[in-house]
């Protein structure tokens, strides 16, 4: 299995509060993405990492923010959580060309985050 | 944009019996793969099978085989002998590496349930 950590794993927050959710890996690899799962959506791209501080936005990108200082980790931040960001959060890896199997995601275990 | 339908939100198969499961997509892209993940109720993601555009023949892993028609733009995952472990979300997922970007667009997903 692909090292991947997420923490936390389940968290409850309130409305307009700050909430981050971390992503970290052993694998070193390229890209980095952050996913949320929904009911009759599927995952749905929020944010992407092509690099150490290089990151673009998803399909559902508003009311969202990612930092990437480190290969290892990338950060995602709810600057102000509202109840529609209540999910599950999937980070996901993959290595680029170049490398066995460049194109496939592993993914991270999720998190469950509520918002009140 | 590339779009992925999986047309079916929820299927059944007895154990032991063969099931198909359909996904279509939409892209102009030429060079582009194709995946099945699956999310059992433990909520992980694990890739069941990859396909390269660019091959003909038709990728297959064990009791999972998938029907490629380029044309159609069809990915139907067939997975045989069903056991009950393969009780599931599954998810249809496209990804074109031009650009260097290395999204990945997830179909809806179909709930799989293996009846003993």
């Amino acid at each position: 299995d692909a090292g991947i950590t997420q923490s936390p794993r389940h968290k409850v927050t309130e409305t307009g509060t700050p909430v981050t959710l971390r992503c970290h890996q052993t694998e070193n690899h390229r890209y980095m993405y952050w996913y949320r799962q929904d009911p009759g959506h599927g995952l749905r791209l929020i944010h992407y990492s092509y690099g150490v501080k290089d990151t673009d936005k998803g399909e559902v990108s508003d009311g969202y923010s990612v930092s990437r200082s480190k290969t290892e980790d990338f950060l995602l931040t709810l600057e102000s959580a509202t109840s529609s960001q209540t999910s599950v959060y999937f980070c996901a890896i993959s290595s680029g060309a170049g490398f066995q199997n460049p194109y496939e995601q592993y993914f991270g275990p999720g998190t469950r985050l509520t918002v009140t | 944009a590339q779009t992925v339908t999986q047309s079916q939100p929820e299927m059944s198969v007895q154990e032991a019996e063969t099931v198909t499961l359909s996904c279509t997509y939409d892209t102009s892209e030429n060079n582009y793969y194709l995946f099945w993940y699956k999310q059992p109720p433990s909520r992980q993601m694990i890739l069941v099978i990859r396909q390269e555009a660019y091959k003909q023949q038709n990728a297959t892993e064990n009791r999972f085989s998938v029907n490629f028609q380029k044309a159609a733009k069809s990915f139907s995952l067939k997975i045989s002998d069903s056991q009950l472990g393969d009780t599931a979300m599954y998810f249809c997922a496209f990804m074109s590496p031009s650009g260097g970007y290395q999204k990945v667009t997830f179909g809806t997903g179909t709930k799989l349930q293996v009846i003993p």
